[in-house]
């Protein structure tokens, strides 16, 4: 299973909100999980199960979807936002999948 | 406090062999599924192997099947990687992850390879 997020890279302000999407190549329910890295730093697990926020996570992130379409939402980005942004699928393995990547700049 | 502590990277030559460990604590091992993912420099998260809590079960990613090994010791805490006939492409840091909730939920803070001569 193929998983595509555009936009590859965005621009963006601090406050602004931000829709990043993630696109299987075939259904994966809601198993599918996006993760936050930051620059030399391991990845940090913000939503799983599709829509669920992880403990600790702060509510402004959100996603949606189910099948083959998902998306992460910021509500008003912050300036410790700024990072790399990646999709996993976890239905179908092995083997277990990520999306390219979308990196999130400050414009 | 869950702590995923990796080590055994380094410079390796192709064709050369390199053990990774990854040192858990702050939960109990033996009930989670483990994973490697690694990520070459500059590039995009790649999934290598996955283990049951058990160890009963395994797989790998098709780039790394019959060179790569992967396993546990519950007793231990511990999760390993066996690399052999390692190639520059896999050059990466390595990171050992917590499998939870259908996600990674815990990462370590990975320990770089790099193959070259």
């Amino acid at each position: 299973i193929q998983l595509t997020q555009s936009p590859s890279s965005l621009s963006a302000s601090v406050g602004d909100r931000v829709t990043i999407t993630c696109r299987a190549s075939q259904g994966i329910s809601s198993y599918l999980a996006w993760y936050q890295q930051k620059p030399g730093k391991a990845p940090k697990l913000l939503i799983y199960a599709a829509s669920t926020l992880q403990s600790g996570v702060p509510s402004r992130f959100s996603g949606s979807g189910s099948g083959t379409d998902f998306t992460l939402t910021i509500s008003s980005l912050q300036p410790e936002d700024f990072a790399t942004y990646y999709c996993q699928q976890l239905n179908s393995y092995p083997p277990i999948t990520f999306g390219q990547g979308t990196r999130l700049e400050i414009k | 406090e869950v702590q995923l502590v990796e080590s055994g990277g380094g410079l390796v030559q192709p064709g050369g062999s390199l053990r990774l460990s990854c040192a858990a604590s702050g939960f109990t091992f033996s009930s989670y599924e483990m994973n490697w993912v690694r990520q070459a420099p500059g590039k995009g998260l790649e999934w290598v192997s996955y283990i049951s809590s058990s160890g009963s079960t395994i797989y790998y990613a098709d780039s790394v099947k019959g060179r790569f090994t992967i396993s546990r010791d519950n007793a231990k805490n511990s999760l390993y990687l066996q690399m052999n006939s390692l190639r520059a492409e896999d050059t990466a840091v390595y990171y050992c992850a917590r499998f939870n909730l259908a996600a990674n939920d815990y990462w370590g803070q990975g320990t770089l390879v790099t193959v070259s001569s």
